[in-house]
């Protein structure tokens, strides 16, 4: 079956550094995307990603390790407005979305 | 205003009754799709639609109906609503549905079936 996992939860400080983590397990692959969701809202798109390696987006970066079926999202100089959920989601063979359930980030002051 | 519009907003309903969630957009996207999230879950897809005329069964499709009859349109039908579909219903579209072209979402549909 195809499977993606996320931390349930992360709580960290403002002003830090997080790094949410997604692995995965998919028929196939054709891209990784990082959506961010506030409480109540919908979700809104962060990055997409195909190739392995880093990228830098601003205070954002992801990673991809398509060997490892493996990625991250590292969220930089943390602000209260960044507690939302992370959602991270694969294209598969069939060029649907396979959702992971998503990491609750909390930030305290 | 550009994007996508979900109607209702929320909506309490009896088991038994039939329902249709309303989704549109104005964005001329071909694909289109219809999820639930559920607590806990991640989002699941219900039905789909690659372009007008066509619609496909996504992950968890029993229960549920689609039509696509144009580009703008993607309604959701509930024939006979059981507890088990209360549920966060999103709409969504992407402009062809493949490579990095990202997923648009409405605001969602609350509905809660007692």
């Amino acid at each position: 079956g195809q499977n993606i996992d996320q931390p349930t939860e992360m709580t960290a400080t403002e002003g830090a550094i997080v790094q949410i983590n997604c692995t995965y397990q998919t028929s196939g692959f054709n891209g990784l995307f990082w959506y961010q969701q506030h409480a109540g809202e919908a979700p809104t798109f962060l990055s997409y990603y195909v190739l392995d390696g880093l990228e830098e987006k601003g205070r954002f970066s992801s990673f991809l390790s398509r060997s490892k079926g493996y990625s991250y999202l590292l969220l930089k100089e943390l602000q209260m407005k960044d507690s939302a959920s992370y959602l991270c989601a694969v294209r598969d063979s069939n060029y649907q979305l396979i959702w992971g359930a998503g990491t609750k980030l909390i930030i305290k002051p | 205003i550009a994007g996508i519009t979900q109607a209702p907003t929320s909506q309490i309903l009896a088991a038994g009754r039939r329902m249709t969630l309303r989704c549109t957009q104005d964005m001329r996207h071909n694909a289109m799709y219809w999820y639930r999230q559920d607590l806990g879950l991640g989002l699941r897809l219900i039905h789909y639609s690659n372009t007008a005329g066509t619609t496909g069964k996504g992950e968890v499709p029993d229960g549920y109906s689609v039509s696509r009859a144009n580009t703008d349109d993607f309604p959701l039908t509930l024939a006979s609503a059981v507890p088990s579909q209360t549920s966060v219903y999103f709409c969504a579209s992407s402009e062809k549905g493949q490579g990095s072209d990202e997923q648009f979402f409405g605001p969602g549909t609350r509905l809660t079936v007692l």
